[in-house]
């Protein structure tokens, strides 16, 4: 079936470094969304790209969608432990939204 | 702006009994509400969608005559779940989108709302 693959699973980093996670769809998606997701509480949406090598960035966050619509890549500069929480990308493909599994950001004490 | 809830945030149960969960859409329209189960660490699950005054469109699994999905207004979705077991123990999310369908290409968001735990003993 559709699957799309998140990567990693998780990404421990101390504050100030950057992250990123990595969405790849075994199919061409027609839009792909990022959610947010604190501990403990529901998913958060963030944003939704459609367009193919589409770049929005929203203050420290950038995200990107692949020139063929089957990769999307989240990266956050320079962390600060307001961004913990697990980031979910969603792809929408023949009317499903398929769910990456989540990269989990945890800040290094 | 766009705040959906949810009620009850969670509930017990013993098996065989039925559950329901309201998710409302408190200061928006929502032509679409969309239904997620959240195991533990895992990702979200899509349910169903349902638009209003239209029977609910189930993804592949989901057993329909289960999980009674009712969208009876442009503010109301109902979920209820027959004759619980204790396998149906999830937490139970909800969402609305306030324009536009599931199809359609147009950029649209998804406001979830807080969840609900269901623990069925």
């Amino acid at each position: 079936g559709q699957q799309v693959m998140q990567i990693p699973q998780y990404q421990h980093v101390q504050e100030g470094e950057d992250f990123t996670t990595y969405c790849n769809s075994s199919t061409t998606l027609s839009n792909i969304q990022w959610y947010k997701q604190r501990p403990g509480g529901h998913p958060v949406f963030l944003i939704q790209l459609v367009k193919s090598g589409e770049v929005k960035k929203q203050k420290r966050l950038t995200f990107q969608f692949g020139e063929a619509k089957k990769n999307s890549s989240l990266h956050i500069t320079a962390t600060q432990t307001t961004d913990v929480g697990t980031y979910f990308c969603a792809g929408r493909s023949n009317y499903q939204l398929i769910w990456g599994a989540g990269t989990k950001l945890i800040i290094k004490p | 702006g766009a705040v959906v809830s949810q009620h009850p945030s969670w509930v017990i149960c013993k098996s065989g009994t039925s559950v329901k969960i309201e998710c409302r859409s408190l200061d928006f329209q929502a032509t679409t509400m969309f239904w997620y189960r959240q195991f533990p660490k895992q990702s979200l699950m899509l349910m169903a969608t349902s638009n209003e005054g239209s029977k609910a469109t189930y993804e592949q699994g989901v057993e329909k005559d289960k999980f009674l999905i009712n969208h009876a207004s442009l503010t109301l979705s109902t979920l209820t779940v027959t004759s619980a077991h204790p396998e149906d123990s999830s937490f139970y999310i909800c969402s609305a989108s306030p324009q536009g369908s599931a199809g359609l290409l147009s950029s649209y968001e998804q406001y979830f709302g807080p969840g609900t735990r269901l623990t069925v003993t």
